[in-house]
């Protein structure tokens, strides 16, 4: 399996612009998680999807950020506008398990990031 | 407020001598703890993952404790290695019914094994 596959690896774009992140899963897995990491705060989890279903987008900063998964193979994270401060690795991850089922531990998986610099 | 500190916040030791490192947490109620290795460049890989009834899970040279009274775990490097070179972020799952979302994360141990 060629692992969680995001795109593009490196981004760079003016303030302003549309971003546009994209991520496959792992074949089979049913969840898949964005993730932002930055020097400042660490990893942040910005939203999860459980069988192509937003569970929580609690982490997901502001209005300016969108995440959809429309099949179980596909997901992309946008920001529009963009700003400086989005600068920052998003990372991907999925994983195989149950929602509700308490003190279940799945792994997870997660793709190489993307690289984004908002100039 | 759920949080999650490590230390140190880095960590320099020679190739072959072991180490531990710490995390302590405040998140209650608690559903499990993960230790996750981050290499420069890259995401992070799984090492290992407790539930609030387990007190230690070894992965290879890796050997990661828990003590849910005390709310601290660690993770114990054996016979270091350069490859260990990383940062090490400990991740805390709170018990909300289920859900695997709203993970609590630590800022990372950096560790540099030099030869």
């Amino acid at each position: 399996d060629a692992g969680v596959i995001q795109s593009p690896r490196h981004e760079v774009t003016e303030m302003g612009q549309e971003v546009t992140l994209r991520c496959k899963p792992i074949s089979g897995h049913n969840s898949l998680f964005w993730y932002r990491q930055t020097m400042m705060r660490g990893l942040e989890l910005l939203i999860y999807f459980n069988n192509n279903v937003p569970i929580d987008d609690s982490g997901m900063p502001e209005d300016r950020f969108s995440a959809k998964m429309p099949n179980a193979s596909f997901s992309t994270l946008k920001i529009q506008p963009s700003e400086p401060r989005d600068s920052a690795v998003y990372f991907c991850a999925s994983s195989f398990g149950f929602r509700g089922l308490a003190g279940v531990s799945e792994t997870q998986y997660f793709g190489p990031g993307t690289r984004l610099l908002v100039l | 407020k759920n949080q999650v500190e490590q230390s140190p916040q880095s960590l320099i030791i020679l190739e072959g001598k072991n180490c531990t490192l710490q995390c302590n947490y405040t998140v209650s109620p608690f559903s499990n703890l993960r230790w996750y290795k981050q290499d420069t460049g890259r995401g992070p890989v799984s090492l290992t993952i407790m539930t609030f009834s387990e007190n230690t899970k070894s992965n290879g040279r890796y050997t990661a404790t828990l003590d849910a009274d005390t709310k601290q775990s660690s993770l114990h490097i054996t016979a270091s290695q350069l490859s260990d070179s990383a940062s090490y972020i400990c991740v805390v799952s709170p018990h909300y019914g289920g859900s695997q979302g709203n993970l609590i994360f630590g800022k990372g141990t950096k560790l540099s094994v030099k030869p």
